[in-house]
């Protein structure tokens, strides 16, 4: 069965700081990961997807994640945090065999001080 | 196009009642997904439609529950009768094939208190 795991329920960065948010997966297949992010009384949007290839995935606003197989890990990045970016961000992972069904971390509320 | 409707955007009842959600999914799509936030669970599937047929519904809770999809354009999750732990936000979501590189529209959801 497949599962994320999201380190730190709550990440607090000043602005203009790198952001880390942390997510590891376990799959006994090749992966599909996902990252969400859900705004205020909003629902979820998608940030950006790993399939295959490039294992460095550029989303929108300017975050990226590195698919690291090795570490099992998905982790999202981004240079500068902006007061926008405060949100809350879920990690997702999905297989071939499970359809369109996405598993979903317990989600890391992101906080932006200014 | 507005995206993925949902009504009513807040509900509240009393133990015992019934409770159904509503969504619009977009148009054209042929996917439909129903999921459930709670503090304690986090994100959780309940249910997902491919072209109206529902195929996996193992994350619906227990028999209480139960969601229908009679077209394209609408679908209900109903909750009989309604308990105070099932409070919490649903969200439904839809995506053009239900491929797992397809990406997935949120609603707003539906934030549901049982008293």
């Amino acid at each position: 069965a497949q599962s994320v795991t999201q380190l730190g329920s709550h990440v607090s960065v000043s602005e203009g700081a790198l952001v880390l948010l942390r997510c590891n997966y376990s799959s006994s297949v090749p992966p599909y990961l996902f990252w969400y992010v859900q705004y205020p009384n909003q629902g979820l949007q998608l940030l950006l997807k790993y399939t295959t290839g490039a294992t460095l995935v550029k989303g929108i606003n300017g975050f990226e994640a590195e698919f690291k197989k090795s570490e099992t890990s998905f982790h999202l990045t981004k240079p500068s945090a902006h007061m926008s970016d405060a949100a809350e961000y879920f990690c997702a992972v999905s297989v071939d065999n499970q359809g369109g069904k996405l598993i979903f971390g317990q989600g890391t509320e992101l906080s932006v001080k200014p | 196009d507005a995206g993925v409707i949902q009504s009513p955007r807040h509900e509240v009842t009393e133990m015992g009642q019934e409770v159904t959600l509503r969504c619009k999914p977009i148009s054209g799509h042929n996917s439909l997904f129903w999921y459930r936030q709670t503090m304690m669970r986090g994100l959780e599937l309940l249910i997902y439609f491919n072209n109206n047929v529902p195929i996996d519904d193992s994350g619906m809770p227990e028999d209480r529950f139960s969601a229908k999809m009679p077209n394209a354009s609408f679908s209900t999750l109903k909750i009989q009768p309604s308990e105070p732990r099932d409070s919490a936000v649903y969200f439904c979501a839809s995506s053009p094939t239900g491929r797992i590189l397809d990406e997935q529209f949120f609603g707003p959801g539906t934030r549901l208190t049982v008293l």
